[in-house]
């Protein structure tokens, strides 16, 4: 099974840009048919889809999030990164990155163990 | 887009089997066969357990199972064991633009 782990800052600050970080083992994020996706998961909600960027460098995102969210490849091998920008609390959350089979839809078959975000002054 | 409804927790004893519903519209669990199913332990990453309405990852305990009927899926676990106390989350296709929505989360106990 291919390993996820996410990084970045644990507390942004409102109107502030969050950025993560995921970094990928066991495969190359630019071989094969896959989307390279994050996920997040509000306290005592439900999860959320946020969008992909697949191994050849397309995107997509949540139409409710897409005009402050951008997904690219890292700078460094083997990783894509999440730039949320002008936040608020309500972008607290966990934030999970995954893996979707690119042949299918929603098989999302390795995830990061999660890394919570917490928007506040 | 609307999350998919399931029951904020169901629990059964050990040898039980229970059975969480996930109920959403004919523009998403009823208008694909695309609905997978998720596992989630505190602190640790999530785990595929059903995809595509009822088929199993390999190497995945056949004491999981699912199932479609308009739009409602469900998801029943067999033989219930302690180590299956988690959260669990349905998941469906929604189409080219959003893509894919999730459940509202079923919590699962073991008495």
């Amino acid at each position: 099974q291919v390993q996820l782990q996410e990084s970045g800052p644990g507390l942004v600050k409102p109107s502030q840009t969050l950025s993560l970080t995921c970094t990928v083992s066991d495969v190359s994020i630019n071989s094969g048919d896959f989307h390279w996706t994050w996920i997040r998961h509000h306290p005592g909600k439900g999860l959320q889809w946020l969008g992909f960027i697949s191994s050849r460098g397309s995107t997509s995102y949540n139409p409710s999030l897409s005009s402050r969210l951008s997904i690219s490849l890292g700078t460094s091998e083997n990783q894509f990164s999440l730039k949320l920008t002008s936040v608020t609390a309500a972008d607290t959350a966990v934030y999970y990155c995954a893996k979707e089979d690119g042949f299918s839809y929603g098989i999302f078959d390795s995830w990061g163990p999660g890394t919570l975000v917490t928007v506040s002054s | 887009q609307s999350a998919l409804t399931q029951p904020a927790s169901v629990s059964g004893s050990p040898g039980q089997s229970i059975t969480i519903s996930c109920t959403g519209t004919t523009t998403d669990v009823g208008g694909f066969d695309y609905v997978s199913w998720y596992q989630l332990h505190p602190g640790k990453a999530p785990k595929i357990i059903i995809y595509d309405v009822s088929n199993r990852p390999s190497g995945f305990s056949n004491r999981f199972s699912g199932s479609k009927s308009g739009n409602t899926a469900s998801l029943t676990i067999s033989g219930l064991q302690a180590g299956d106390e988690a959260d669990y989350f349905c998941s469906s296709f929604s189409g080219t633009l959003t893509r894919e929505v999730f459940g509202t989360g079923t919590k699962v106990t073991v008495l």
